[in-house]
């Protein structure tokens, strides 16, 4: 079946404009958590969906970024104002309901901003 | 100290090696444990689960030790296919894994 998607794949913009991420899930997948990688750093957590619940947006690094899923599957990231320190790998990944599931990865969007 | 270390490597090993890494977490709450692969540029695979009695897969085996809170990952006879960034996955109480920064492992001929 469909993996993770994500798009786009690659994402150039400006400095102080607005990006926006897309990540489609795994159907089914209730869980859906967004990630930031920088170049030859590990995985930096930004913000965790489950269901219906309010999100756990504990790793959100500023109040430029924000995320929304609707109707349980799609999700985007935003990011406000972009600044040069947001280039990175976002990456999104699903699982089934929460506990020690795997995940399962999209390919990530590359943003750079110049 | 960081929740989930890792020695960054690299580990630079010849075919057919044995090699080993170790992950140490500081949450002893910790509950489920994992390693992934990732391969340059591209996204984290699950390589396998750490079970608390140790599991092995292939040529992959993985160990947990709670007491000194780490967990282990050998890989025999390596190929160069294994060259990836390994990464150390903890899970605590709640549902948000903490990710290592990964070892990275090339495998020359």
């Amino acid at each position: 079946g469909a993996g993770v998607s994500q798009s786009p794949s690659n994402k150039v913009t400006e400095k102080g404009k607005d990006v926006e991420l897309r990540c489609d899930p795994i159907s089914g997948h209730t869980a859906l958590y967004w990630y930031r990688q920088s170049l030859g750093q590990g995985l930096e957590f930004l913000i965790y969906f489950q269901g219906n619940s309010a999100p756990d947006k504990s790793g959100l690094p500023s109040d430029r970024f924000s995320a929304e899923r609707t109707g349980g599957s799609v999700s985007t990231l935003t990011i406000q104002r972009t600044q040069q320190e947001d280039s990175a790998v976002y990456l999104c990944a699903s699982s089934l309901p929460p506990g020690g599931s795997e995940q399962y990865f999209g390919p990530g969007t590359r943003l750079t901003v110049t | 100290r960081k929740e989930v270390e890792q020695d960054p490597g690299p580990f630079n090993v010849p075919e057919g090696a044995t090699v080993a890494f170790n992950c140490t977490y500081s949450n002893s709450a910790s509950q489920s444990f994992f390693w992934y692969r990732q391969d340059c540029r591209k996204e984290p695979k699950l390589l396998m689960s750490v079970y608390s009695s140790g599991n092995e897969d292939g040529r992959f085996t993985a160990q947990l030790n709670r007491a000194s809170q780490y967990i282990s990952l050998l890989i025999r006879d390596s190929k160069l296919s294994d060259s990836a960034t390994y990464l150390c996955v903890v899970k605590g109480g709640s549902y948000i894994p903490t990710f290592g920064r990964g070892t990275s492992l090339i495998v020359h001929p």
